[in-house]
Order: structure tokens, then sequence, then C-alpha cells
């Protein structure tokens, strides 16, 4: 398996652009994770889903932000519009449980100008 | 008290010597825990998995105190390419019926200097 796949790696956007973030978790993972790492705050659960369908949001900053899982094999983060204090590096997991060891992405690296 | 609390270092440790890491969690309902590595501009890495009763990896080992709620992290013989920042990480549990998910520490910074 290639696992998690994310993309783009790197993203650079204006400031009130959409950004669009993508996954592919690993095939026969239930749970799939979004995070965000930024230094002040270290890794944020922002939202996961099981079996497609979102458990728990609590941790997404604000309306700008959704998230949906169409189907088992992608998901999809999206910040519209975008501000500079959204950049920070997010990272997609997946994994069998909830309570297990989570697969990381390589993440997408987010810089909003 | 935060949900995972570690030691943000830096800990600067010599080549071949011993370092330990803690990490206290403040959740009594979790039942998982991992130590993760992260190396820099990398995504983490599941370095290994905390078990009651202790667990040893090579070089590794990792232990759990549930009555004081803490995991430690201990390296020995340390080489160079041990330098990152591990991660510890617990599960929050389903405590009052909330959702689960893994919670991260916010990392401790390790380097190993020749």
């Amino acid at each position: 398996d290639a696992g998690v796949i994310q993309s783009p790696r790197h993203e650079v956007t204006e400031m009130g652009q959409e950004v669009t973030l993508r996954c592919k978790p690993i095939s026969g993972h239930d749970y799939l994770f979004w995070y965000r790492q930024t230094m002040m705050r270290g890794l944020e659960l922002l939202i996961y889903f099981n079996n497609n369908v979102p458990i728990d949001d609590s941790g997404m900053p604000e309306d700008r932000f959704s998230a949906k899982m169409p189907n088992a094999s992608f998901s999809t983060l999206k910040i519209q519009p975008s501000e500079p204090r959204d950049s920070a590096v997010y990272f997609c997991a997946s994994s069998l449980r909830s309570e297990a060891e989570a697969f990381f992405g390589q993440g997408t690296r987010l810089t909003v100008v | 008290r935060k949900e995972v609390e570690q030691d943000p270092g830096p800990f600067n440790v010599p080549e071949g010597a011993t370092v330990a890491f803690n990490c206290t969690y403040s959740n009594s309902a979790s039942q998982s825990f991992f130590w993760y590595r992260q190396d820099c501009r990398k995504e983490p890495k599941l370095l290994m998995s905390v078990y009651s009763s202790g667990n040893e990896d090579g070089r590794f080992t990792a232990q759990l105190n549930r009555a004081s709620q803490y995991i430690s992290l201990l390296i020995r013989d340390s080489k160079l390419s041990d330098s990152a920042t591990y991660l510890c990480v617990v599960n929050k549990g389903y405590s009052g019926g909330g959702a689960d998910g893994l919670t991260f520490g916010k990392g401790t910074h390790l380097i190993i200097q020749p």
C-alpha cells in the first residue's frame, strides 16, 4: 500500500482565496483524521470520520473550515475564505480504529499571504 | 491541566548516553498510548505503542503508570539518528460519551550531539 496520500504538498495562496486540501487514506482503514500543526499549538485534531461519517468536528476552528468524505477513499478539507493565520501544515491520517495507531500522510504546507 | 503534557526541551544529550522523557495525561478513561517520532518537516510516525506491562524495542523502552497518569520513554545508547521530536499520544477515551480520537502532546525535542 502506498500509505496515506495528500495533495498538494505545498500551497501558497492569497488571503481570501479558497483552499482545498485532499487526502486518500489507506485502503481498509475506517477512520480518517485531519490535523493541523503549528509551532505554537502543536498537532491539533480538526475533525475525524468513521466510515465516511463525521464523528467529531469540535476542533474545526470556525465556519470557514469544512471537511467532506464522499467515499471511503477520498476526503477534502476546505478553507473559504483563507486567512494568514491559517498558515500551517495540515496532516491527514487514517487508522483501523479510533484508538489505534494512526498513519499520517506527508502533509500539506499551507501559506496564506 | 492539559490533556497531554510534555517537556518541550530541547534535550541536548551526548551520543551514547541514556535519555528519558515523561509525559502526563489528564483523562483517566484513556486506554491507548503511543510514542511517535517526528523528524524536521516530516510527518509523525509511530515509534512504539505503550502497554500496561511496559514494552521494549531494542534501545527503546516505554512504560505506563496508570495510577499517576504518566508515560515514559527511555532511549539507551543514543545515536545521532535519534535526534527528532518525540510526541506522546493518548486516545481520548469515551469518557462522558464524548468522541474518541488521538490527542498529541506538543513533543519533546531531542538533540544528540557527537
